[in-house]
C-alpha cells in the first residue's frame, strides 16, 4: 500500500511569491492533518480535514495560509505571499476515520528567500 | 510554557546499553499518547502508543503516569539503528485530531 505522498519534496521561493505545496493522503484516508516544522523548533500542527471539511484549523498561522481539499482526496497547502519566517518543512499525515495513529509523508523543504 | 517538554540531549551511548527518556505534558485532559521516531531529513514515524498500563514491544517499553502527566521510553539493548530523534507526542482526544509534538531527544548509539 502506498503511504502519503508531497510534492514538491523542495521548493525555493523569494519573497512575496506564491508556493503550493500537494499531498496525497494514504487511499481511503479520511482524516487529512498539515504540520509544520520551522528552524529549532517543533513540529506544530496547522490544519485537520475530515474528507473535504475543515475539521480544525486553529493552527494556520495567518490569512496567507489557504488549504483545500477539494473532493475530500488529495489536499493543497497555499502560501501567498510568502515571507522569510514561512521557511521549514511542511508535512502531511493522514488517518483512518476514527484512529489516532497518522501515518506522514516525506514533507516538503520549503525555503523563501 | 510548551505543552509537551522533553530533555532534548542528544544522548551518547554505547551499542547494547539500555536508556531512558522521559517527557511531561501541561494538559491533564489529555487522552492520547505517543512515540514516534524521526530519523535526520524524514518525516516522523509512529514507534508505539502508549497505554496506563504500560506496554512492551519487543526492546522497547513505554509508560504512562497520569498522576504526574509524564510519559517515559525505555531502550534496552540499543542498536546502532536506534540513533534517531525521538519525539513525544499527545492528542487531547482520543479519536482522530490533531497531535501535539515535544522538541524531541537525540539519541546516538555508538559501536
Amino acid at each position: 500500500e502506498a503511504g502519503v505522498t508531497q510534492f514538491p519534496s523542495h521548493s525555493v521561493i523569494e519573497k512575496g511569491q506564491t508556493v503550493t505545496l500537494r499531498c496525497d493522503p494514504i487511499s481511503g484516508h479520511d482524516n487529512l492533518y498539515w504540520y509544520r516544522r520551522v528552524m529549532g523548533k517543533e513540529i506544530k500542527f496547522l490544519l485537520h480535514f475530515v474528507k473535504e471539511s475543515k475539521q480544525d484549523e486553529s493552527g494556520m498561522p495567518n490569512n496567507r495560509f489557504l488549504a483545500e481539499r477539494t473532493g475530500g482526496t488529495y489536499s493543497t497547502l497555499k502560501v501567498q505571499p510568502a515571507e522569510l519566517e514561512d521557511s521549514g518543512v511542511y508535512f502531511c499525515a493522514s488517518s483512518q476515520e476514527g484512529l489516532r495513529e497518522q501515518f506522514f509523508g516525506p514533507g516538503t523543504r520549503l525555503t523563501v528567500l | 510554557r510548551k505543552e509537551v517538554e522533553q530533555d532534548p540531549g542528544p544522548f551518547n551511548v554505547p551499542e547494547g546499553a539500555t536508556v531512558a527518556f522521559n517527557c511531561t505534558y501541561s494538559n491533564s485532559a489529555s487522552q492520547s499518547f505517543f512515540w514516534y521516531r524521526q530519523d535526520c531529513r524524514k518525516e516522523p514515524k509512529l514507534l508505539m502508543s502508549v497505554y496506563s498500563s504500560g506496554n512492551e514491544d519487543g526492546r522497547f517499553t513505554a509508560q504512562l503516569n497520569r498522576a504526574s502527566q509524564y510519559i517515559s521510553l525505555l531502550i534496552r539493548d540499543s542498536k546502532l539503528s536506534d540513533s534517531a530523534t525521538y519525539l513525544c507526542v499527545v492528542s487531547r482526544y482520543s479519536s482522530a485530531s490533531k497531535i501535539i509534538f515535544g522538541s524531541g531527544t537525540r539519541l546516538s548509539i555508538r559501536p
